[in-house]
């Protein structure tokens, strides 16, 4: 059962401008959400992150949006630049269990 | 300092060999993770360390894997008699604890090829 969706499964965005990237998830239980970015051959990197009492946390150009009312997070990403051209996971845990489930990802393309 | 290692990092088998998967977690980090991502899918979680012992080993898929940490540090996942849907990355995290908002960090992977 995939309890973390992201559904598409790519975005492509001119430099400068905003990357919004969607997430949502079935599992009410779900408290802890992350975002990690992965470049080829490398390992996902942590970007940023959101518990479940706030609905909004912010670091430099990367903010990520939380409605726990609709189970949805997104990630902003303004300006975009070329460099952030990579794959981007959401990711959600519970308080109480190790088990970090992630979803299929979004390749995303800023062109320069 | 160092970040999480893998090796290696490509491993081709054939079909009912046995195969190990090592991981270096950054030192110090108690809590050591395993995962799975298989392709155009997200990481999927199959086993965690807190320190030598498998705390939570319920994302195993069946009775062909298993991972040992004998001394708290190095980790190994052994996946007897591959078969072609085992070919997978293979990625390690670690972190400094294992509480609930301590950060992950991911090795590069290994990928495992089965014929």
């Amino acid at each position: 059962d995939q309890q973390v969706k992201q559904n598409s499964p790519s975005l492509s965005v001119q430099e400068g401008r905003i990357s919004i990237l969607n997430c949502d998830y079935t599992n009410s239980m779900f408290d802890y959400f992350l975002w990690y970015k992965k470049y080829p051959a490398e390992g996902p990197t942590f970007l940023i992150s959101i518990s479940s009492i706030k609905d909004k946390n912010e670091d430099g150009r990367f903010t990520v949006f939380l409605n726990k009312s609709a189970k949805h997070l997104s990630l902003h990403i303004v300006p975009s630049q070329p460099g952030d051209s990579a794959v981007y996971f959401c990711a959600a845990r519970s308080y109480n269990n190790n088990d970090m489930r992630f979803g299929a990802g979004t390749r995303l393309t800023v062109k320069p | 300092g160092a970040g999480v290692s893998q090796t290696p990092s490509n491993k081709v088998t054939e079909k009912g060999k046995y195969v190990e998967l090592r991981c270096d977690p950054i030192s110090g980090h108690t809590a050591l993770y395993w995962y799975r991502q298989s392709l155009g899918q997200g990481p999927e979680f199959l086993i965690y360390f807190q320190g030598t012992g498998a705390a939570d080993d319920s994302g195993l898929p069946n009775d062909r894997f298993f991972a040992v940490r004998p001394e708290g540090s190095v980790s190994t996942l052994k996946i007897q008699r591959t078969e072609r849907g085992d070919s997978a990355v293979y990625l390690c995290a670690s972190s400094l604890g294992q509480g609930w908002g301590e950060t992950q960090y991911f090795g590069p992977g290994t990928r495992l090829l089965v014929l």
